[in-house]
Formats: structure tokens, sequence, C-alpha cells
């Protein structure tokens, strides 16, 4: 069965600086998606960025950029220039690519951003 | 484009009661998802609605917890009754066709159950 491990409770960054997020998981799957979500207080989740296992290139979207480390099962979320509305709940997310499309969450990272 | 929507954003039931937690999709997506997350720990799949059939219901905790999608538009989470160990958020998500590249799950803000 896959699991999705996020072993940061909570992490703190100063506003303008750079915090990275861990996320491991496990599967035997070679083909699959990975997500990171945030979920601001008491707002819905939204997708942070996507990344399709059979690509190599990390994905990148604005101040936000992901570590993929498939041979390691590794995928590390990145904040850039952060932000005070950058402040929320973070899960990190795998879905197969095909035959069930659950959704397999890890247990959360809140960051907190200090001004 | 309204989001995926779910009421009550919170609801306060004593063990042995009923409750009904309902989630309307984004227009146009066939299909829509159940989660819970129980305080601190991950956010569980419960199941996932293709139209109004039911795909996958392998994450249906008990026969307790019963859903339904009429239509196949909105969708409704029974608990009856509620036990203390079904507080929790329960998050909606709606998708288009999950098959196809790269659609994701669109969520909710989800609905807080505390049962006392």
């Amino acid at each position: 069965a896959q699991t999705v491990t996020q072993s940061q409770p909570e992490m703190s960054v100063q506003e303008a600086e750079t915090v990275t997020l861990s996320c491991t998981y496990d599967t035997s799957e070679s083909d699959y998606y990975l997500f990171w979500y945030k979920q601001p207080p008491s707002r819905q989740m939204i997708l942070v960025i996507r990344q399709e296992a059979y690509k190599q290139q990390n994905a990148t979207e604005n101040r936000f950029s992901v570590n993929f480390q498939k041979a390691a099962k590794s995928f590390s979320l990145k904040i850039s220039d952060s932000q005070l509305g950058d402040a929320a709940m973070y899960f990190c997310a795998y879905r197969r690519r095909s035959g069930t499309y659950k959704y397999i969450f890890g247990t959360g990272t809140r960051l907190k951003v200090l001004a | 484009e309204a989001g995926v929507t779910q009421f009550p954003s919170h609801s306060v039931i004593e063990k042995g009661q009923t409750v009904t937690l309902r989630c309307d999709p984004i227009s146009g997506h066939d299909n829509l998802y159940w989660y819970r997350r129980v305080m601190g720990k991950e956010i569980k799949f419960l199941l996932h609605f293709v139209k109004e059939s039911k795909q996958d219901e392998s994450g249906m905790p008990n026969n307790r917890f019963l859903a339904e999608r009429t239509g196949g538009t909105y969708s409704t989470l029974k608990v009856q009754p509620a036990e203390l160990e079904d507080s929790g958020v329960y998050f909606c998500a709606s998708s288009q066709d999950p098959r196809v590249g790269k659609n994701i799950q669109y969520f909710g803000a989800g609905t807080r159950l505390s049962v006392l």
C-alpha cells in the first residue's frame, strides 16, 4: 500500500526568506502523480504544484518549486521569498496514474510566516 | 466559476444523533470524492462517485456512513448514529475525468464535525 510521510508538523520562516517542506512516500508503482496542496485557515484547499513521476524535470510555479527525487521517493516543496499569505497547512499527496484515483495524503505541515 | 461548496461549515452533535453533510461540486465535474481528516492525522479517502455511481467506496469506515449522489449533482454524507470517533473535518472534492492527463481534484473548505 502507498503511504505519504510529512515529518515536520510545524515550520516557521521569516518573511522574504526561503523554506523547504519535506515529503517522502512509498510506492511500488512506476507512474504516478505527486501534489502539494495548501489550506489557509477555514478556507478551501488549493493546489500549489503538481509533479508527474515520469518527468525528470522538477516542477515550478512562480515562488514554489519542488525537488523530486524519484529513486529516494522524496518530494520536497521550496517556497522562496516567503510572504505572509503563504501561512497555511501544507499537504503532500500521491495519486496513482490509473486504476484508482484517490489521493493519499500526508499528515500536513503547518507553516508560520513571521513578519 | 463557483468552487466546491460544503455545508454546514461546522456541526456539533451528540453521540447517537444523525448528521448529514452536503457537497456541491464544480459544475460539470462528474467525479466527486469524500475525504476525512481526524485531528492531527492524515486526510483519508472515503469514497469516489462518478456521476451517481459509487466507483470506489473502499475507504468508508463502516455501515453508519451513507453517501449518496442522486442525479449526479450534489452529494450527501450521512452519519447515523454518530460516534465520538467520527469527529473530524470532512472534505469534498470534485474533478473532471481523472483518466485524462493532468486533471486535478478541487477541494471544498470542509465540514468540521464535532461529536460530543
